[in-house]
């Protein structure tokens, strides 16, 4: 089974601090995701990566960057926390090009900024 | 960007067949279409795509209509395990979903 495993379940950071989600696959796949997801709105792409150290903007980067040094992970920085970053974060990968490939997340990230 | 149209909300009794409905009113000709679920505080699940025919795994039935601008996803002895949100999209080769609110699915006893 496809395995995405995230860097905590829970995180709470104070505003002004930076903060890194980590994100695990281990099934090989080229492209990775981060997501959010906010009640009433849904999941929205921050960035995404189809290949080692190449990313691209999702719907909503502003805030946010992304690493993706090895094929395995795909970190998400937010470079100084706001309390609008408060939210659910989600990692996904996929593999292949054909309809975008089907997605497989990990547990997500509540991400608390105080 | 694609997008699809899905009721906000359905009630299917456990043991019961569970038909979700989904419009693609505007899916192009390579695109598939998918469908996942999202159970409360867990990350979404694949379910199942297709592209035009007719699909079954182990977990559900997808139906595409001939002209593909609808699709039903079929659940068909839903449990109460099958109680959660389920999105509906068609993707096609630049790798990015379009996520609406999908339909939030109560399976009752």
């Amino acid at each position: 089974d496809v395995k995405v495993t995230q860097s905590s379940r829970y995180l709470v950071k104070r505003t002004g601090e930076k903060v890194f989600l980590e994100c695990v696959q281990d099934m090989d796949h080229e492209n990775m995701f981060w997501y959010r997801q906010d009640p009433g709105l849904g999941l929205r792409l921050i960035y995404f990566s189809y290949d080692v150290k190449m990313k691209e903007k999702g719907d909503i980067p502003e805030g946010y960057s992304v690493s993706r040094e090895k094929k395995e992970r795909f970190s998400l920085i937010l470079e100084s926390a706001s309390t609008n970053q408060t939210s659910m974060y989600l990692c996904a990968s996929s593999s292949g090009l054909a309809g975008g490939g089907s997605q497989y997340f990990g547990p997500g990230t509540r991400l608390l900024v105080l | 960007d694609a997008k699809t149209t899905q009721p906000p909300s359905m009630d299917c009794a456990e043991g019961r067949a569970a038909n979700l409905p989904c419009n693609h009113s505007t899916i192009s000709g390579n695109e598939y279409v998918y469908w996942y679920r999202q159970i409360h505080s867990q990350g979404p699940q694949y379910i199942i795509h297709g592209l035009k025919n007719n699909e079954t795994n182990e977990m559900a039935s997808l139906i595409i209509t001939e002209d593909r601008k609808s699709s039903t996803l079929i659940l068909p002895h839903a449990t109460l395990r099958d109680t959660a949100v389920y999105y509906c999209f068609n993707a096609g080769n630049n790798r990015k979903l379009i996520w609406g609110l999908g339909t939030s699915l109560a399976v009752n006893p």
